[in-house]
């Protein structure tokens, strides 16, 4: 149970083109999602908190017009990075939360996002 | 949002117990624990979860004091495949957002 799926795994895009990245939790429900960005070596670092029907809650210094993040219906939330360039490059990850008495979250495996 | 401080590395071999403990003084009444598992390129995996005392699933113990200021991760026997990047997470129940704050992780090597 708590499977949280993500599409694609790895994407290679041109500089200047935009990216969609999946999330989906395959056998439960999730009113919230996260988004994640990674970069080698390093921690996880929180992006956005995405909730159903309801606009993402950003953190402090990710553009929201260049991360679109739309979640939709309670088992799928999307993340767009528009306009694409080299530094965007970087391992997203997404997580869902299981509601219930500890709101547990459960990762996706992850997207690699190489901008040439 | 309570911080947490694990070791940034840790060595093993196979066949030994690896506990690893994680402070987290600020934790707040209603903050759980939970531990995950990262290999380089996937998405961190939920190991174990607990709010006081001790919890123990299929894969290992956690092991938490009265003040709950700190917890013990302990993983039994481990092998080179328990090699991995582990989190100390803490967050409260607040009926759906729960925002968690990843530090920078323990590196375990589990050696032969």
């Amino acid at each position: 149970g708590a499977v949280v799926s993500q599409h694609p795994s790895r994407v290679i895009c041109k500089s200047g083109t935009s990216v969609k990245i999946e999330c989906r939790s395959l056998d439960f429900q999730a009113t919230t999602m996260f988004w994640y960005r990674q970069f080698p070596k390093q921690s996880l670092m929180l992006m956005a908190t995405s909730n159903e029907g309801s606009k993402a809650t950003y953190e402090q210094g990710v553009e929201k017009d260049k991360f679109l993040i739309n979640h939709a219906s309670l088992t799928l939330s999307t993340l767009t990075v528009t306009s694409a360039h080299p530094e965007d490059s970087s391992f997203y990850i997404c997580s869902a939360e299981s509601a219930g008495n500890t709101d547990t979250q459960y990762f996706g495996p992850g997207t690699r996002l190489t901008v040439l | 949002l309570a911080k947490t401080t694990q070791p940034i590395s840790m060595d093993s071999y196979e066949g030994q117990e690896v506990n690893i403990t994680c402070s987290h003084n600020n934790i707040a009444t209603n903050d759980y624990i939970t531990w995950y598992q990262q290999f380089p390129s996937q998405g961190p995996r939920f190991i174990i979860q607990g709010y006081k005392t001790k919890v123990t699933n299929e894969v290992a113990s956690l092991f938490i004091p009265a003040d709950r200021k700190s917890s013990t991760l302990s993983l039994p026997r481990v092998s080179l495949s328990d090699t991995a990047v582990y989190y100390c997470l803490v967050g409260g129940i607040t009926g759906g957002g729960n925002k968690l704050t990843f530090g920078t992780g323990t590196q375990l090597k589990v050696e032969l």
